[in-house]
């Protein structure tokens, strides 16, 4: 099983400065990662796909890099409704199984 | 617009059985894979089951193995998940998603229902 790891598992960030968000994988994944977004009592809402793909409707602010086992996601100026906790996932090893990170809880300093 | 909306969550006993259904619209859901998702204490989301667009292949976490099924109804553009002899760390909010056409990543995702496992 491919296992994923986040860090860090918060970060404290002012609105208006850059949050950098780092996810990396225990073995390649080349570019089958995705980044989600989870706000309180709400579904996760996809931002990046192929490791560096906007959603669709995903602000540019958003942005993702990285191949192999490390992984970046870039927030360049965080605006109040960034607040949210963050997810990678996997999606190389599939069929069978997909694998997220624990994600990082991105809070207001 | 894509739309998910999951139901059939509630509060069972231990040892207990639940059917999730997710009712789809908005798109052609017999042409998508589906999957259900659900948070897993200190791993963030933890991928439940996944079924292919004709319900032919159908995968699942080990801990889901021999107690959940998935299925899916395509004339009726629905989802489900059959989740038997439920243990109290099945309890979460259980979300349906739609995996991306020809790609693997989840593309929409529905509101949630939440099956809390309890006596």
């Amino acid at each position: 099983e491919i296992v994923m790891t986040q860090s860090p598992a918060t970060l404290s960030v002012s609105p208006g400065e850059r949050a950098t968000l780092s996810c990396r994988a225990s073995q390649s994944v080349s570019s089958s990662l995705a980044w989600y977004q989870q706000k309180p009592g709400q579904a996760p809402r996809l931002l990046i796909y192929r490791a560096s793909t906007r959603a669709t409707g995903i602000p540019a602010r958003f942005s993702g890099s990285g191949s192999g086992t490390e992984f970046t996601l870039t927030i360049s100026s965080l605006q109040s409704e960034d607040f949210a906790v963050y997810y990678c996932q996997q999606y190389i090893n599939w069929p069978p199984a997909f694998t997220f990170g624990p994600g990082t809880k991105v809070d207001i300093k | 617009e894509v739309q998910l909306v999951e139901s059939g969550g509630g509060l069972v006993q231990p040892g207990g059985s639940l059917r999730l259904s997710c009712a789809a619209s908005g798109f052609t859901f017999s042409n998508y894979w589906m999957t259900w998702v659900r948070p897993a204490p200190g791993k963030g989301l933890e991928w439940v089951a996944n079924i292919k667009q004709d319900g032919s292949e159908k995968y699942y976490v080990d801990s889901a193995k021999g107690r959940f099924t998935i299925s899916r109804d395509n004339a009726k553009n629905l989802l489900y998940l059959q989740m038997n002899s439920l243990r109290a760390e099945d309890t979460a909010v259980y979300y349906c998603a739609r995996i991306a056409f020809r790609d693997r990543y989840f593309d929409y995702w529905g509101q949630g229902t939440l099956v809390t496992v309890s006596s």
